[in-house]
C-alpha cells in the first residue's frame, strides 16, 4: 500500500531564515505531488504540484520554491522566510494522468515564524 | 463567486442524528467530486469519492451528487461525538485539472 512522509512534524523559525520541508511518497510509482498550506482557520491553499520529476507547476507567486529531485520525492524551500508564512504544510500525492483520482494527504508540518 | 462553497458551520447535531452538510460548485463541467475529515490539528482524510449522479454509500456515510443544480452533499447517519471535525468538499472543475477545496463546515455531534 501507499504510504506518504513528511517532515518535520513541527518547526519554529526566524524571520529571515531558510526553510526545507521534504516529503517522499512509498509504494507508487510517478506520483503527481502537491504542496499545500492551510493558514490557521482557513482553506487549503495548493502552492505546487508535479507531475513528474524537475516539473512543477506553482500555483501562487511567493518567496516559495519546490524542487522533485526523485521520482517520489518532493521538497519546498525558501531562501528567507517571512511572518506570512506560518501554516500548516501539507504535502499530498495522487495517481493517474486524468487528474480525477483523489489526493492522499500526510500528516503535514507546523510551522511558525518567530 | 467562489468555486466551492460549503457553509462554515458551525453545525451542532446530536449524537444518532443525521448530520447533512452540503456544498455547491460553480464550475458546470466539474466531474470528480470528494469528501475530506480533517480532525482539529491533523491533515484531511479522504472519506468519500462521487463521480455520478446519485447517492453513494459507504457505511454510515452516503454522498450525494447532483451535477444539474451543481450541488454535492455527504450524510452522516447515527452520528458519534467521533465525527466532530471539520469536512472539506473538494472538486475537480472541468476548466482545471486541479482539486479546488471549500473552506470547510466544522461539525460539532453533542453526546
Amino acid at each position: 500500500s501507499q504510504t506518504i512522509h513528511q517532515w518535520p512534524a513541527t518547526l519554529v523559525q526566524p524571520v529571515g531564515s531558510p526553510l526545507s520541508l521534504e516529503c517522499t511518497v512509498e509504494g507508487t510509482s510517478n506520483p503527481n505531488l502537491y504542496w499545500y498550506r492551510q493558514a490557521a482557520g482557513r482553506g487549503l491553499q495548493l502552492l505546487f504540484y508535479s507531475v513528474g520529476i524537475g516539473q512543477i507547476s506553482s500555483e501562487v507567486p511567493q518567496n516559495l520554491s519546490a524542487s522533485r529531485p526523485q521520482d517520489r520525492q518532493f521538497i519546498l524551500s525558501s531562501k528567507k522566510l517571512l511572518l506570512s508564512d506560518s501554516g500548516f504544510y501539507l504535502c499530498a500525492w495522487s495517481v493517474g494522468t486524468g487528474f480525477d483520482q483523489p489526493q492522499h494527504f500526510g500528516d503535514g508540518t507546523r510551522l511558525s515564524i518567530l | 463567486q467562489k468555486e466551492v462553497e460549503q457553509n462554515s458551520g458551525p453545525l451542532s447535531v446530536p449524537e444518532g442524528a443525521i448530520a447533512s452538510l452540503n456544498c455547491t460548485y460553480s464550475d458546470r463541467g466539474s466531474q470528480s467530486f470528494f469528501w475530506y475529515r480533517q480532525y482539529s490539528g491533523k491533515s484531511p482524510e479522504l472519506i468519500m469519492s462521487i463521480y455520478s449522479n446519485g447517492d453513494k454509500e459507504d457505511g454510515r456515510f452516503t454522498a450525494q451528487l447532483n451535477k444539474a443544480s451543481q450541488y454535492v452533499s455527504l450524510l452522516i447517519r447515527d452520528s458519534q461525538p467521533s465525527d466532530s471535525a471539520t469536512y472539506l468538499c473538494a472538486v475537480i472543475p472541468g476548466s482545471a485539472r486541479q482539486l479546488t477545496f471549500g473552506s470547510g463546515t466544522q461539525l460539532t455531534v453533542l453526546p
